[in-house]
């Protein structure tokens, strides 16, 4: 069974900070990544999408890579803002179903 | 946004009660999701559908059924309600297996007393 994992639970940084979120997974016959944004009492907003064929995605001040050989996902935010506080969750999709990780709770201090 | 909506948005019931939970996309995707999130857990698969009345378990499924006869609207249905089973429960949709995004409901939260 694919097992993902989100290292750190919780992560608190000044504003302007770069980071550096971090994502593994046990088996590496994934379809795609995706990496979501959730706030407080809300859905899942979709970040980013990466194909198993693909190695980074960028959207704006996020950047996400994929090596899927060695069951690895980072999530890199530059410049970070409080707006960016929220839990970050990285799924990835097997065939017939996404598996979560626990995510990763941000909050950025101004 | 994608065009997701779940229903109703909260809900309190009593153990063993039946309850469904509706969600209704206007995307056409051929694909839908019922997860449930639990704190420890993340999110968790209950069931699945790959097409009208084509639905298949997923990890966390005893006690939970669903059903989908048109492409807009995918139910789940607890046959009687458990407090193990009070959590937020989220509807996904994606337009294809594998190579397009996801995209989520804004959540059911169901409080079974």
């Amino acid at each position: 069974k694919q097992e993902v994992t989100q290292i750190p639970a919780a992560l608190s940084v000044p504003e302007g900070e770069n980071l550096v979120l971090n994502c593994s997974f046990t088996d590496s016959a994934i379809y795609n990544l995706q990496w979501f944004r959730q706030d407080p009492g809300k859905g899942l907003t979709s970040l980013l999408l990466i194909q198993s064929s693909q190695r980074e995605q960028t959207s704006g001040r996020l950047n996400a890579s994929l090596d899927k050989s060695s069951g690895r996902s980072t999530l890199y935010i530059a410049a970070s803002q409080p707006g960016d506080s929220a839990t970050y969750l990285c799924a990835v999709y097997t065939g017939n179903q996404f598996y979560f990780g626990t995510g990763t709770s941000l909050t950025v201090i101004p | 946004d994608a065009g997701i909506t779940q229903s109703p948005r909260h809900k309190v019931t009593e153990t063993g009660t039946p309850v469904t939970l509706r969600c209704h996309q206007t995307e056409n995707h051929r694909y839908m999701y019922w997860y449930r999130q639990d704190p420890g857990h993340g999110l968790r698969l209950i069931h699945y559908s790959y097409g009208v009345k084509d639905t298949d378990k997923g990890e966390v499924s005893d006690g939970y059924s669903v059903s989908r006869s048109k492409t807009e609207d995918f139910l789940l249905t607890l046959e009687s309600a458990t407090s193990s089973q009070t959590s937020v429960y989220f509807c996904a949709i994606s337009e294809s297996a594998g190579d397009t995004e996801a995209f989520f409901g804004q959540g059911t939260r169901l409080t079974v007393v």
